[in-house]
């Protein structure tokens, strides 16, 4: 199975940060991963696909950017409404695996 | 607008069955894999099971292997998971998921394992 490892698992931030957050897999999955936004007691919600595909919707200061093992996702300034957990994802072979999540809070 | 409502959820006695239910709006399920992916209390998601699009191929977490069933109905334009033999660590909110690269979840539906 492939391992997906975030980093870190919470950080605390501040409105207008930039925050990065690093998804790592144990090997090489090309540029088959997707990004997922989850607030609490809500359903996870599509960011990013392909590594760097920007969802229709999905506000241009969030983008998503490496290929093989290792990959980050970047919120260029950080708004209120960014607080929450961040979730990766492989989608290159089964079993199909998600990071741990990483928290993001004041 | 783009729905994807689940039901069936609920509590149930360990060795207990459910079947959960995924209905879609606002477009068609066919042509596209589908997902189910759970997330137990508390904790992180869960790939469970995905399906092709015709339905002729299924795939499964090894914790569910033999007990779970994926299943769709392009026609009726859902998208179903039969559970048996449940056990209390299958305790989870369960989503269902448009495509292979997830890029869209229905709200969820929670399921409960315990006597």
């Amino acid at each position: 199975d492939i391992q997906m490892t975030q980093s870190p698992s919470s950080l605390s931030a501040s409105v207008g940060d930039r925050v990065t957050i690093t998804c790592r897999a144990s090997q090489a999955i090309s540029n088959y991963l997707a990004w997922f936004q989850q607030k609490p007691g809500k359903a996870p919600k599509s960011l990013i696909y392909t590594a760097s595909s920007l969802l229709s919707g999905v506000p241009s200061r969030f983008s998503g950017s490496g290929s093989g093992t290792e990959f980050t996702l970047t919120i260029s300034s950080l708004q209120p409404e960014d607080f929450a957990t961040y979730y990766c994802q492989q989608y290159k072979s089964l079993p199909l695996t998600f990071g741990g999540g990483t928290t993001v809070d004041i | 607008e783009m729905q994807l409502v689940e039901s069936g959820g609920g509590l149930v006695q360990p060795g207990g069955s459910l079947r959960l239910s995924c209905a879609a709006s606002g477009f068609t399920l066919s042509g596209n894999w589908m997902n189910w992916v759970r997330q137990a209390p508390g904790k992180g998601l869960e790939w469970v099971a995905n399906i092709y699009k015709d339905g002729s191929e299924g795939n499964y977490v090894d914790s569910v292997k033999g007990r779970f069933t994926i299943s769709r109905d392009n026609a009726e334009n859902s998208l179903y998971l039969q559970m048996n033999r449940l056990r209390a660590e299958d305790t989870a909110t369960y989503y269902c998921v448009w495509r292979n690269d997830f890029q869209f979840w229905g709200q969820g539906t929670l399921v409960t394992v315990s006597s």
